[in-house]
């Protein structure tokens, strides 16, 4: 099925630092998604986008919708060692409004 | 309130058993989702329900079997399963609007080993 590719997979920061990762598609999407997964738990939504060049921030974390509609990314300053786990992205496509199209997920570790 | 609930937390069940997963939403949701989850990976839509009917099954094997008694209540009975069905199950709730802004919550999952 279709993904997004999503980047880094994997990340290691000393605590304090600032992360950046990103989503790209091929096609258009209406609206990304951004969640965070601790083990053995679901996900956590971060923040929702819905527009095109829409900026959005949640506490420490900023995520944009890309003017293409083709790309979304997900700042995280300052980390700190709660902010451990797996951050997905997902997207819905036009016209599908129920199924999720998600990345691979990137995995923080932070260094306290 | 954004919760999704879901019980059980961990399920361990044989072959031959029949068990059932539980997933309750009170915040007027009409869709309710069930995802299979393994580790490291995205989660895999299963089935979707949209006002109590079930609106897509993602070619599911029978032995997974969900319902819908009302709309806030999502059930997915299990019967007969394989060692490689244990994953994490998580249910999900979204408004339904019919139109963009879907979001989609989700449950904390019930963690299944099929022995």
């Amino acid at each position: 099925g279709q993904q997004l590719n999503q980047s880094p997979q994997s990340m290691f920061i000393q605590e304090g630092e600032d992360v950046s990762m990103n989503c790209t598609s091929s096609s258009i999407f209406n609206t990304w998604l951004w969640y965070k997964q601790d083990p053995g738990e679901g996900p956590v939504l971060l923040i929702a986008l819905y527009k095109a060049g829409e900026l959005t921030s949640n506490g420490r974390l900023t995520a944009q919708f890309g003017i293409t509609r083709k790309d979304s990314f997900l700042n995280i300053s300052a980390s700190i060692p709660s902010d451990v786990g797996i951050y997905f992205c997902a997207g819905l496509n036009a016209g599908n409004n129920r199924k999720l199209i998600w990345g691979l997920g990137t995995s923080l570790a932070v260094n306290p | 309130d954004t919760e999704v609930t879901q019980t059980p937390k961990h399920l361990v069940m044989g072959m031959t058993n029949k068990k059932s997963l539980k997933c309750e939403q009170h915040m007027g949701h009409r869709a309710m989702y069930w995802y299979k989850q393994k580790a490291k990976k995205p989660p895999e839509l299963m089935f979707v329900y949209s006002y109590e009917k079930l609106s897509i099954n993602e070619s599911v094997p029978s032995r997974f079997s969900p319902e819908c008694p009302n709309s806030s209540l999502l059930n997915l009975h299990l019967h007969a399963l394989q060692p490689e069905d244990s994953a994490l199950y998580l249910c999900a709730s979204s408004r339904e609007t019919g139109g963009i802004q879907e979001t989609q919550y989700f449950g904390p999952g019930t963690r299944l080993l099929v022995l």
